[in-house]
Order: structure tokens, then C-alpha cells, then sequence
């Protein structure tokens, strides 16, 4: 079945430091791929999307390509803030709006 | 601009007691489903529907029913709590049902069974 893999956090990283997070997938298909963003003591909210290979999703400092040749997702940011500190999912969707989440992982920025 | 509105936000329930999360949403989206959160597991589907009358099983159905008879509202019922359903729920709605939209979710439901 589809699948979706985030490297393991919490990840901690002083401000203005550049962010990655991986995120590998496992699909039968050709899904749109996500990065939601959870806040804390808040539902999750859409960061950024792509819904083909070699697309690329842009949203407020955060970017992520499509990569088809190796299944990845991977989430950047060139300069994170302490604001920036959350619980990232990348998650992907193969029909509809059935997503299939990865199990989180914990970004915590320090001033 | 309510959104996507979850309710009880708390709740702790004895092994075998049943009860009703509530989920309603005022955007008129078609679809509606269920997640529940676990640590280290990431956001699993328990049910969703993609308009009034139609339901279906996500990935973890067990435990659980759902029903849609208006395009606003999608209850969650736990028939018969169990330990394993302690986590924290999460009702998410989106346009259209063919192609992936931007779900919109709301705030989640912290559930703890003895």
C-alpha cells in the first residue's frame, strides 16, 4: 500500500539556520504530494502542495520538489525562525482526498 | 469565520461507555472525514464521506461509525470505548472529491479512555 517515510526528530536548530526534512514515499501511482503544518494546540494546516513530478510547492519561506526518479518530498527552508517551530507531515493522496500521513516530525527553533 | 469546529475538545471516558464526538463545518464542503493521532504513527483515516448520505472506512474503522445526513455535519461515534481509542481526533473537510484539496482542519478532540 502507499506509504509515506519523514525522517525521525525532533529536530533543533538555532535561528536563521537552513531546514531540511526528508520525506520518501511509496505509492502504486502517481500521487500529489503534501507538507502540512501543525501548530501547537492547533489542527494541521496546508503548507504546501505539488501535484506532479518536478512540480515545486512554495509557501511562505518553505519550498519542496516533486522528485519522481527518487520518490522524495523533501522540505526546505533557507532561514527558520523560532515562529517556524511546529510539527511538520508530509503526506501524499493518490484519489480525492484520502491522505495518507507520515508519522510527524517535531521542529523546534531556538533564538 | 468558524471553519471547521470539533466539540468536546476534552473528554475522558471508562472502558465500555459510548459517546459522540461532534464535527461541523460552515464551507459547505462536500467532503468530510476522521483522523485520529497517535505518537510516532502520524494521522490515520477512520472514516470520511463525500457528501450527505454516503459514508465509507478509512485505514482504522474498527471501533467506530459515522453518518452524514447534512452536508454540514459528520459525527463520530465510539460504541464502546476501548483503551486503544485514547488519542487525539481530528475532523477535516475539503472541496471537491475527485481531486486533493487543501483539507481544513479543526482542532482536534483529546480522548482518553480507562
Amino acid at each position: 500500500g502507499n506509504s509515506v517515510t519523514q525522517m525521525e526528530g525532533p529536530v533543533t536548530l538555532s535561528e536563521e539556520a537552513f531546514l531540511t526534512i526528508n520525506c520518501t514515499y511509496t505509492a502504486t501511482g502517481y500521487p500529489s504530494l503534501f507538507w502540512y503544518v501543525q501548530y501547537p494546540g492547533e489542527g494541521l494546516q496546508l503548507l504546501l502542495k505539488a501535484t506532479k513530478a518536478d512540480d515545486k510547492g512554495s509557501n511562505k519561506g518553505f519550498e519542496a520538489t516533486y522528485r519522481k526518479e527518487t520518490t522524495s518530498f523533501h522540505l526546505e527552508k533557507g532561514s527558520v525562525q523560532v515562529s517556524d517551530s511546529a510539527v511538520y507531515f508530509c503526506a501524499l493522496s493518490e484519489y480525492g482526498n484520502k491522505l495518507v500521513f507520515g508519522a510527524g516530525t517535531i521542529l523546534r527553533v531556538k533564538s | 469565520n468558524a471553519g471547521v469546529t470539533q466539540t468536546p475538545k476534552f473528554q475522558v471516558l471508562k472502558t465500555g461507555q459510548s459517546m459522540t464526538l461532534q464535527c461541523a463545518q460552515d464551507m459547505n464542503h462536500e467532503y468530510m472525514s476522521w483522523y485520529r493521532q497517535d505518537p510516532g504513527m502520524g494521522l490515520r483515516l477512520i472514516h470520511y464521506s463525500v457528501g450527505a448520505g454516503i459514508t465509507d472506512q478509512g485505514e482504522v474503522p474498527n471501533g467506530y461509525n459515522v453518518s452524514r445526513s447534512t452536508t454540514e455535519d459528520f459525527p463520530l461515534r465510539l460504541l464502546s470505548a476501548a483503551p486503544s481509542q485514547t488519542s487525539v481526533y481530528f475532523c477535516a473537510s475539503s472541496t471537491g472529491t475527485s481531486v486533493a484539496g487543501e483539507l481544513f482542519f479543526g482542532e482536534g478532540s483529546r480522548l482518553t479512555v480507562l
